[in-house]
């Protein structure tokens, strides 16, 4: 299978633990997007990448989110201190530039924060 | 502000109903417009796109959108849906030509076709 792919798919962390999940983008795509999705709610921007500069950053990334996407390959997104109200769908994307912004999804990390 | 709204949380078809999802969004500019679906447990996947050129566009499925740019609005048709057509239906906006690379979604629709 050559689409996005993540690990893990779920992922249970107790409250104060540090999480760290992996995103592997379609191989040519030069963007790689992160979302957040909660129960009836459309996918939240938190960040994206241009190989490996990370271009963008949302107001809902705390300062205990971090994203890295060191040599413009696969990414990855540490959430520090979970919180309860940190556990959602974490949903990581990538694109090509020059297509519009057409992004390819993964299927996505479960993380339940108890 | 960026934001799109989708008026239907959840809708309840018969098969062969006709279909059509409200879309409308608020952006600043030139905009690519999508509709994304995502069928029970598994991930999002494209139906269609608009980013210029002819407003009816055409998808997946038999699915087709209609851009109003007047209206600031895209949505989604289809003359006869099928039960395989649960799902659920999120649009989506994002700035033309690199204004902004990010996908801004609504809220989505839970469609479900009952035999």
């Amino acid at each position: 299978d050559t689409g996005v792919s993540q690990d893990p798919r779920h992922k249970i962390t107790k409250r104060g633990q540090n999480v760290t999940f992996r995103c592997d983008p379609i191989s040519e795509h030069n963007r790689l997007y992160w979302y957040r999705q909660t129960l009836g709610q459309g996918p939240e921007f938190l960040t994206y990448f241009q190989n490996e500069a990370q271009l963008e950053k949302s107001r809902l990334l705390s300062d205990r989110f971090s994203a890295e996407r060191p040599k413009g390959s696969f990414s990855t997104l540490e959430i520090q201190r979970t919180e309860q109200g940190d556990s959602a769908m974490y949903l990581c994307a990538s694109s090509l530039v020059g297509t519009g912004n057409q992004a390819f999804f993964g299927q996505g990390t479960r993380l339940t924060v108890v | 502000a960026q934001s799109v709204s989708q008026h239907n949380h959840h809708v309840i078809l018969s098969e062969a109903a006709s279909l059509e999802l409200g879309c409308n969004y608020s952006y600043g500019g030139t905009v690519n417009l999508f509709w994304y679906v995502q069928y029970p447990g598994q991930h999002l996947q494209l139906l269609l796109k608009y980013f210029s050129g002819d407003p009816l566009v055409k998808g997946i499925k038999g699915f087709e959108a209609e851009f109003i740019k007047s209206k600031f609005s895209f949505n989604l048709r289809k003359p006869s849906v099928q039960w395989s057509d649960t799902a659920e239906y999120f649009c989506a906006v994002s700035g033309y030509g690199g204004a902004t690379n990010k996908l801004i979604f609504g809220t989505g629709t839970l469609l479900a076709v009952q035999p």
